[in-house]
């Protein structure tokens, strides 16, 4: 049972570059979420989605789009890579409203 | 607007002292709430939660206290120990429209002294 996994680890992107980090997990929830995560800033929510075919934004949406074709995956897409999204991103599911959600281990992304 | 806060940054504490760490929400519409521990270069992870109907929740060494009039939440960790260094992050759930989120604070690290 490998719960939530992300790829990349690691990240280096140009500036204007687009790209896409994976997201799978394989407990069977139906919400997931896309996370990231600055200096003071604590852990900032950018999209999520309640089930598959249903995505929504979170408190800072702008740069990124999700789509959700299965209940496993949910990939982040970056549409044109800018030095502000560097940062550390996390995906997390979780199997209804009020209970844990479980988060991978993380994608460090560096946008020079 | 920070929904979730948590004001203090940092906090040290010797080994076998009491760590109480601090979170202050504004949406009265939050009923559910966790809390999570995170080390350096891996994901957060869960630690307690609490539910609006209750005051208190305990599970082993972590008590989570729920003061709705203050709008207040709190973690203890007896006794603490040099493995409970970490960020610890709040989090808070809304009843009604925006149910699916979960908004974090800020974090605060927890230097546990040996």
């Amino acid at each position: 049972n490998a719960g939530v996994t992300q790829t990349p680890k690691f990240q280096v992107l140009k500036t204007g570059q687009s790209m896409t980090l994976q997201c799978a997990q394989d407990m069977n929830h139906e919400y997931m979420s896309w996370y990231r995560q600055d200096p003071g800033m604590g852990l900032r929510l950018i999209h999520y989605s309640v089930g598959a075919g249903i995505t929504d934004q979170g408190e800072v949406p702008n740069g990124y789009n999700v789509s959700r074709s299965t209940t496993e995956d949910f990939p982040l897409r970056l549409l044109s890579a800018a030095p502000s999204q560097t940062s550390v991103y996390f995906c997390a599911s979780r199997v209804g409203r009020a209970t844990e959600a479980f988060f991978g281990q993380g994608t460090r992304l560096t946008v020079v | 607007d920070q929904q979730v806060k948590q004001n203090s940054p940092s906090l040290s504490v010797q080994e076998g002292r009491i760590s109480i760490l601090n979170c202050d929400y504004t949406n009265s519409m939050f009923d559910y709430f966790l809390w999570y521990k995170k080390y350096p270069a891996e994901g957060p992870t869960f630690l307690i939660s609490i539910s609006s109907i209750k005051d208190k929740n305990e599970d082993g060494r972590f008590t989570v206290f729920l003061n709705k009039s203050a709008k207040h939440l709190s973690l203890h960790i007896v006794p603490s120990q040099p493995g409970d260094s970490a960020v610890y992050f709040c989090a808070a759930s809304a009843r009604g429209s925006g149910t699916y989120k979960y908004i974090f604070g800020t974090g605060t690290r927890l230097k546990v002294l040996a």
